[in-house]
């Protein structure tokens, strides 16, 4: 199956710095997804970004498809921010992939 | 944001019984799937249905299987449970190919 690799697989900021999360797969995919664990369990969506780049606020994502990765930058970083962060991929064969998270912790 | 919920929250079963999850999805969802996620993991995908026929399978034994209702709803059944069915099982749904999905909170599965 596709391989779906993260890094870092950890990271500590301090409150206000910047981040870049990356996202590397194995072979070509459908879309792919960027996910927020919260604490309890809930998978937030916030980019479903197949290519191109989006920007949601302090967030945006970049899908470069042809070269089988993926971007998610953090900006101004919150205590909020805290979590885990999983891309995910769709592959032509309706298998839908997790990467290996990135566990982001911000300190104030 | 959800609009995709969970039922049971948590659940404790005896190893070598038999659970239902249930998941009720937004309307117009015709895709769902389910995932499996141990502690300390990221999910893994079970499988997923798409107008009630099931269109793709991760690894996972048989004794895993699912249905899709017409109104939306699906159920994820695992039967022989053993202790490494403990997780959290996260159903998830979309409109069409071309949308991301939409997760549910999980249910809590517990085998002693």
């Amino acid at each position: 199956g596709i391989q779906v690799e993260q890094s870092p697989p950890d990271l500590i900021l301090q409150e206000g710095a910047n981040s870049t999360l990356r996202c590397n797969f194995s072979d070509s995919v459908n879309n792919l997804q960027w996910f927020h664990q919260n604490p309890w369990g809930q998978l937030i969506n916030l980019f479903y970004i197949p290519s191109g780049t989006k920007q949601n606020g302090r967030l945006s994502a970049t899908t470069v498809a042809t070269e089988r990765y993926s971007l998610l930058y953090i900006s101004s970083s919150q205590t909020t921010d805290s979590g885990v962060y999983f891309c995910a991929v769709n592959t032509p064969g309706n298998q839908f992939y997790f990467g290996t998270g990135t566990s982001l912790t911000v300190i104030p | 944001e959800t609009g995709v919920t969970q039922s049971p929250t948590h659940l404790i079963k005896t190893r070598g019984q038999q659970v239902t999850l249930r998941c009720s999805s937004q309307s117009g969802h015709n895709t769902v799937s389910w995932y499996q996620q141990a502690l300390g993991q990221g999910p893994q995908f079970i499988f997923q249905y798409y107008r009630e026929e099931e269109n793709g399978r991760g690894n996972f034994p048989p004794r895993f299987s699912g249905l899709q209702f017409p109104n939306y709803s699906s159920e994820l059944n695992v039967n022989a449970l053993e202790l490494d069915d403990s997780a959290l099982y996260l159903c998830a749904s979309r409109d069409g190919i071309n949308y991301g999905y939409t997760f549910g909170s999980g249910t809590r599965l517990t085998v002693v």
